[in-house]
């Protein structure tokens, strides 16, 4: 079955630590997303890309960083600069908007909780 | 800039329905609605666009305000399984930013 998996599913870091997060999906999708969701609050986007070797920042990237050297791959590293880093995690993908016109939804991921402390 | 969802929160007894609004200070051409349970990921419910309305759900609807720059789910004789918070996203390209979310909770 296609789908996206983020893991690992829950993980702790100790202040000062970069991590990395990460989303794997074999829905053949060309875009790929990152949000970031508090307790009671909506999503976040960090960063997405929309091709390989390609990405953009979200509303709120800074202390993250991202890659996209494959289709498949878009991992998320939470760096020492990013302030506040626990929350939970959301990686998403889709059918890319760029050159067809049409809206396409997000696929999401279970997520992955970290906590730094 | 995020769009602004309205009610934050709905409470509601099996059966009664209820309408949840989504308003944006850009221009909008397309809106996005998920439901997310608590501790799951978000599931897609529709895409509404522009100029059109696209119906996801049997019993649940939307709508969609070009000039408002508005969008409203609206939730028909509700169901246990309807509880769960509600976001809608408006999209730019591939950009997808979704607002604070609406909480709704169905009781027996």
């Amino acid at each position: 079955d296609g789908g996206i998996t983020q893991s690992p599913k829950y993980l702790f870091r100790k202040e000062g630590q970069n991590v990395t997060l990460s989303c794997e999906q074999n829905l053949n999708h060309d875009a790929m997303y990152w949000y970031r969701q508090d307790p009671g609050q909506g999503l976040r986007l960090i960063y997405y890309s929309q091709i390989v070797n390609d990405f953009q920042k979200g509303d709120i990237a800074e202390g993250y960083s991202v890659s996209r050297e494959k289709k498949e791959s878009f991992p998320l590293t939470v760096t020492s600069a990013q302030k506040n880093p626990t929350a939970f995690y959301l990686c998403a993908s889709s059918i890319s908007h760029s050159g067809t016109g049409k809206y396409y939804p997000l696929h999401f991921g279970n997520g992955t909780r970290l906590t730094v402390t | 800039q995020q769009p602004v969802q309205s009610p934050q929160a709905v409470i509601l007894r099996e059966g009664e329905d209820a309408v949840i609004n989504c308003s944006s200070s850009k221009a909008l051409y397309s809106v996005h609605w998920y439901r997310q349970k608590h501790g799951e990921a978000p599931v897609f419910l529709m895409i509404l666009l522009k100029g059109g309305e696209q119906k996801g759900h049997e019993k649940i609807s939307a709508s969609f305000n070009e000039k408002k720059q508005q969008s409203s789910l609206y939730l028909t004789a509700s169901q246990l399984s309807y509880s769960g918070t509600y976001f809608c996203g408006t999209a730019a390209g591939n950009m997808l930013t979704f607002g604070g979310g609406t909480r709704l909770m169905v009781k027996p």
